[in-house]
């Protein structure tokens, strides 16, 4: 089944403590992006990647970092969670770049992060 | 740069009633244009796209989108609702051209009553 899983679901955190948000994709899709949703802001990006080795800041990249070192997957670390980073994050890949047709984004179910 | 805006953050509508979810995006020149859905505590789903050409665009679960290049908009209806399409709804833009950064909108919520 194509999807794009995310790992984990639930975290619940500590201020400072480290934390990796897993990201996947079975696709072969060469784009994938990271979002944040907060209540009454919408989904706001962070990071996106237009293919291995090749990433980018989105609208809010502070306090995130991100990697892509194979195709598949795509992690969003937080070297040291503050509270103000509590929220519900979606991982997203599409086929490619938008000249190519603004090919759909399929989305992760969501990880939702509380820092404590 | 490109925005959107759902001035509708919550709307309640009844069974079987008919729906318009408004939305309205800012760019120098046509995006793509999305619809998602939200049910709760899931992923997005894409309800339809627009591209190009024809303007009304259909999509799934029985939605369907207008859009109006005049008006700036691409709204969201569907001639009656069911239960099952209480959720929270997304507009949004991506330049057709370039990066893939997809822009929403803040979101209409729907609750559906009896």
């Amino acid at each position: 089944e194509a999807q794009v899983t995310q790992n984990p679901r639930y975290l619940i955190t500590v201020t400072g403590k480290k934390l990796t948000v897993t990201c996947s994709q079975n696709m072969n899709h060469e784009y994938m992006s990271w979002y944040r949703q907060d209540p009454g802001l919408g989904l706001r990006q962070i990071y996106y990647s237009m293919n291995v080795e090749v990433t980018d800041k989105g609208d809010v990249p502070e306090g995130y970092k991100v990697s892509r070192k194979e195709k598949r997957n795509f992690p969003l670390i937080l070297e040291s969670p503050s509270p103000n980073q509590t929220s519900l994050y979606f991982c997203a890949s599409s086929l490619g770049p938008g000249f190519s047709g603004g090919n759909e984004q399929f989305f992760g179910p969501g990880t939702r992060l509380t820092v404590l | 740069a490109q925005s959107v805006t759902q001035p509708d953050i919550h709307i309640t509508v009844s069974e079987g009633a008919s729906l318009e979810l408004r939305c309205n995006y800012s760019y120098g020149a046509t995006p793509y244009l999305f619809w998602y859905v939200q049910s709760p505590g899931q992923g997005l789903q894409l309800l339809l796209k627009y591209f190009s050409g024809d303007t009304l665009v259909q999509g799934i679960k029985g939605f369907e989108a207008e859009f109006k290049r005049s008006q700036s908009s691409f709204n969201l209806r569907k001639p009656s609702v069911h239960w099952s399409d209480a959720a929270e709804y997304f507009c949004a833009v991506l330049p057709n051209f370039g990066n893939e950064k997809l822009t929403f909108g803040t979101g209409t919520r729907l609750t559906i009553i009896p």
